[in-house]
């Protein structure tokens, strides 16, 4: 266990539909994440929150809408979804984001969209 | 564009095998270097981050070493057991990137047989 947990761990969703995901860490730590895995590529990040602030958003969709709410919750709210959303959408956290840090990491949500 | 590759893709060992694999990074603006293990529907689990060149480091009987100048990173596993079968992933950090920016490659599955 990283101390990271995220639900739900599947979901299947119409494109019509509005879901979140939730991700929770009980390690303490200040800042959070949001990465997507497609088939065949590497971990991409989505979002980056320090200290409940959105600090990154590297070029994604507005149908993914991150929110921080306090330091140990992180949510992607999703809304009219595409099937190429279809991933593996993992949340992780860290004590700072400055790069040297260890990220932690939790299990995942494997998302298909139909 | 900044692009992290790994090799090979993937490796079939028998217990008691020692192996290893590369990780190729852009070799300016180097800020760290991070391995990660992930076995199927767990959590990616941080194993090393490398920050020196001439780094090396070790857990059990795994190691990494690391040359900044040349832009690679080796992960050697010494006497394979089948509990080592995962995807090892690197992860590199530009210095002056964006905050929490890790740039992730696809990976190097190994399996390893009884």
């Amino acid at each position: 266990e990283t101390g990271v947990t995220q639900t739900p761990r599947h979901l299947v969703m119409g494109m019509t539909n509005k879901k979140s995901l939730k991700c929770e860490q009980h390690l303490g730590h200040n800042a959070m994440y949001w990465y997507k895995q497609s088939a065949k590529k590497p971990l991409e990040l989505m979002f980056v929150y320090s200290l409940e602030e959105r600090v990154e958003n590297n070029s994604v969709p507005s149908r993914f809408s991150p929110e921080c709410p306090n330091s140990s919750h992180l949510f992607l709210h999703l809304h009219t979804l595409q099937p190429e959303d279809s991933a593996l959408y993992l949340c992780a956290s860290s004590q700072g984001s400055g790069g040297q840090e260890t990220q932690y990491f939790g299990p995942g949500t494997r998302l298909l969209v139909l | 564009i900044l692009n992290v590759e790994q090799s090979p893709q993937s490796l079939h060992v028998q217990e008691g095998d020692s192996t290893n694999f590369t990780c190729s990074f852009p070799s300016s603006n180097f800020y760290a270097l991070h391995w990660y293990r992930w076995e199927t529907a767990k959590s990616p689990e941080a194993l090393f981050v490398m920050t020196l060149n001439g780094d090396e480091k070790k857990k059990g009987r795994i190691s990494a070493t690391l040359n900044t100048k040349e832009g690679y990173s080796y992960l050697y596993i010494k006497g394979s057991q089948p509990e080592d079968s995962a995807t090892y992933l690197c992860a590199f950090r530009k210095y002056g990137g964006s905050q929490g920016n890790l740039i992730f490659g696809k990976g190097t599955k190994l399996s390893v047989k009884p």
